[in-house]
C-alpha cells in the first residue's frame, strides 16, 4: 500500500514568509511524528500526535512553529515568519498504534525547505 | 533525557568485508533501540529494533545488532557488505515511559562508504 507522503517535496521561500508543510500518513496509523533534519543539529524530534491531539508541544523550536492534525489523518506543520535557520528537511513519520514507542515508525521522503 | 552517540562520522569498508557501526545510548530505564538507514534521496527505513527479549536482533538486508546493557551499546553488524549498503546509518532510542510522546532521539549518523 501507499507509504507516508509529504508535500511539497521542495520549498524555497523568502525570509519572513509563512510556509505550510503537509504530511499524509499511512491509512489507519494513529500516531504521527514530525522531525527536522539539518546539517548542524542532525535529526530532531519536533512533535507527536496521538490521534488529533498533541500532548506535548515543547519540542517545537519556537512559537513560530505550529502543527495540527485533523480527522486523525493529514497533518500540517506551519512555520510563520520563516528564518534562514529554519532551512532543513522536515520529515514526517507514522506508526500504527499511538502510545507505543516500540512500534515501527514509517518515514516519508521529507520536505526540503530553503529560506533565502 | 535520553541521548545517543555514534562515535564514527564516516566509515570506509571494502566490499565483501565485515562491518560494525557503533552506537552508545544514555537512558535511565530499559531503552527501546532502533537502527535506521537513509540512502541518498530516500527516506529513513527501519533496519531492526530491540525492546525486550533476545539481545541479538536480526534485521533486514542481513543486518544484526546486539544490545549490551553493561556497555550501554547497540552496535550494528553485517558479515559481508555490498556496494548497495553505502548510506547513512542512524541509531535511535525511544523512551518507553513516554509512550511515544517524546519521539525518537537519534544519533548524528554514520556515513558508510563502500570501496571496490
Amino acid at each position: 500500500g501507499a507509504g507516508v507522503s509529504q508535500s511539497p517535496s521542495n520549498k524555497v521561500t523568502e525570509k519572513g514568509k509563512d510556509v505550510e508543510l503537509r504530511c499524509d500518513p499511512i491509512s489507519g496509523h494513529t500516531a504521527l511524528y514530525w522531525y527536522r533534519q539539518s546539517l548542524g543539529q542532525g535529526l530532531e524530534f519536533l512533535i507527536y500526535f496521538q490521534g488529533n491531539s498533541a500532548p506535548d508541544k515543547s519540542g517545537l523550536p519556537s512559537d513560530r512553529f505550529s502543527a495540527e492534525r485533523t480527522g486523525g489523518s493529514v497533518s500540517t506543520l506551519t512555520i510563520q515568519r520563516t528564518q534562514q535557520e529554519d532551512s532543513a528537511v522536515y520529515l514526517c513519520a507514522s506508526s500504527l498504534n499511538a502510545g507505543q514507542i516500540q512500534e515501527t515508525q514509517y518515514f516519508g521522503p521529507g520536505t526540503r525547505l530553503l529560506v533565502l | 533525557a535520553q541521548s545517543v552517540t555514534q562515535p564514527d562520522i564516516h566509515i570506509t569498508v571494502s566490499e565483501g568485508a565485515s562491518l560494525e557501526l557503533r552506537c552508545n545510548y544514555s537512558y535511565g530505564a530499559t531503552p527501546y533501540l532502533f537502527w535506521y538507514v537513509q540512502s541518498p534521496g530516500q527516506g529513513l527505513q527501519l533496519l531492526l529494533k530491540y525492546f525486550s527479549g533476545d539481545t541479538l536482533v536480526q534485521g533486514i538486508k542481513g543486518f544484526e545488532a546486539e544490545f549490551k546493557r553493561s556497555q550501554s551499546s547497540f552496535n550494528l553488524r553485517k558479515p559481508s557488505v555490498h556496494w548497495s549498503d553505502a548510506a547513512e546509518y542512524f541509531c535511535a532510542v525511544g523512551a518507553g515511559s513516554g509512550g511515544g510522546a517524546d519521539g525518537l532521539t537519534f544519533g548524528k549518523g554514520t556515513h558508510l562508504i563502500i570501496q571496490p
